[in-house]
Formats: C-alpha cells, sequence, structure tokens
C-alpha cells in the first residue's frame, strides 16, 4: 500500500496570501496519478486536482498542482475567504487507492 | 446533473452487519464506470472501502476484504455496501463516489460524491 503524508498539518494564513500544500509518496507514482481534494465542513470532498496538474471542471485558475514521482505540491495563489478547509491528496496509481491525512487551512 | 444519495441506519449494534445503500440520478450505473465507497471516522482521514464496475467486478481494500460485499442493482440503479462484524472503530461518514472517467480503472479519481451518511457503531 502506497501511504501518503501531507504538510502541514495545518497551515494559518490570511486571506489573499499564497498557500503551498505539500504530499509525499512513500513510493514512486505511476504515470503521476495524484489527485487534490478539498473537504468544508459538514461536505464531501470536491475534486480540485487530477493527473498532478490537471485542473477539474469548474476549479479555479488560483487552484495549481505540480509534481512527479513522489513529491506534489498544490498551490492556491491568492486565498479567497471560501478556500479556508481540508485538502486531501489521493494516489491512484494503484489498488487500493490511498489518501492522505490532509491539511488544515485556516483563517490566520 | 449527476446526484449520489445514501441511505441505510444511522446506529448499528457492535458485531452486527451494516447495510448502505447509494441511489444514483443523471447517470445510469450501467456505464463504464466504477462505483465505490469511502468512509471517515470523525475528525479522521479518507479510506477507500470497495468499489464495483458496471458489470458485476469488485474491488476491495485488502485491509477490509474479508468483512466487505459491495454489488450493484441495476434495476433500480442502485448500488449497496454491506460490512460485517461491525466494531467502534467502523464508526464514520460513508460515501459512496463515482470514478473511471479518468483512468477508466477501479484505480481512479472520484469526481462525483454523495453527501454521506453517519453510522455511529454502538450498543
Amino acid at each position: 500500500e502506497i501511504v501518503l503524508t501531507q504538510s502541514p498539518g495545518t497551515l494559518s494564513l490570511s486571506p489573499g496570501e499564497r498557500a503551498t500544500l505539500s504530499c509525499r509518496a512513500s513510493q514512486s507514482l505511476s504515470n503521476t496519478y495524484l489527485a487534490w481534494y478539498q473537504q468544508k465542513a459538514g461536505q464531501a470532498p470536491r475534486l480540485l486536482i487530477y493527473g498532478a496538474s490537471s485542473r477539474a471542471t469548474g476549479i479555479p485558475d488560483r487552484f495549481s498542482g505540480r509534481g512527479s514521482g513522489t513529491d506534489f505540491t498544490l498551490t492556491i495563489t491568492r486565498l479567497e475567504p471560501e478556500d479556508f478547509a481540508v485538502y486531501y491528496c489521493q494516489q491512484y496509481g494503484t489498488l487500493p487507492q490511498t489518501f492522505g491525512q490532509g491539511t488544515k487551512v485556516e483563517i490566520k | 446533473q449527476v446526484h449520489l444519495q445514501e441511505s441505510g441506519p444511522g446506529l448499528v449494534k457492535p458485531w452486527e452487519t451494516l447495510s448502505l445503500t447509494c441511489s444514483v440520478t443523471g447517470d445510469s450505473i450501467r456505464n463504464e464506470v466504477y462505483w465505490g465507497w469511502i468512509r471517515q471516522p470523525p475528525g479522521k482521514g479518507l479510506e477507500w472501502i470497495a468499489s464495483v464496475y458496471h458489470g458485476g467486478t469488485t474491488y476491495y481494500n485488502p485491509s477490509l476484504k474479508s468483512r466487505v460485499t459491495v454489488s450493484a442493482v441495476t434495476s433500480k440503479n442502485q448500488f449497496s455496501l454491506k460490512l460485517s462484524s461491525l466494531t467502534a472503530a467502523d464508526t464514520a461518514v460513508y460515501y459512496c463516489a463515482r470514478a473511471g472517467l479518468v483512468v477508466a480503472a477501479p484505480h481512479d479519481v472520484f469526481d462525483m460524491w454523495g453527501q454521506g451518511t453517519m453510522v455511529t457503531v454502538s450498543t
């Protein structure tokens, strides 16, 4: 099973600031099969990024992803009030597909 | 618009079997996609449980395989989850979701999710 480790656990930022979230895999991911999800309190996760860098339908361009192999990053260039949430990475290169433990982006 | 809705008991007793159903509208479970179950214990992260393909092929997380059964009910456009020998560690929000539109494989992104249903295992 591939283990995903996200850092930091919590990110305290102000609206308008830049957020950089990290996801590290325990082994190299084939074909950059890495996705990012956003989850707000009491809601289901929402797909943001797949293939490490492709935005899902309707996702604003302030969200961007990059990375390959074992190291991946999600960047939110200018935080909007609605962006404060928990973010999860997921590897889908092999079964069982696994998720990271999450990074909470909170208002400073 | 695709909509998934979980249904089932909110409270189950230890050692009983949990049965959940996911009703799908706006898409057909006969389509060549995968229908999955994911759970999230309170305050914790996400865990993939299992998925079922339109033809009935099933895929399970090895950590839960001995206790899980998933199936598709095509006549009702639903799919279901059964989880046996419940313990308190199975207390979680259970989500149903759709996958298979990016990689066309059981290991794929989940692009549509239900709202989730909270299941508590307790006497």
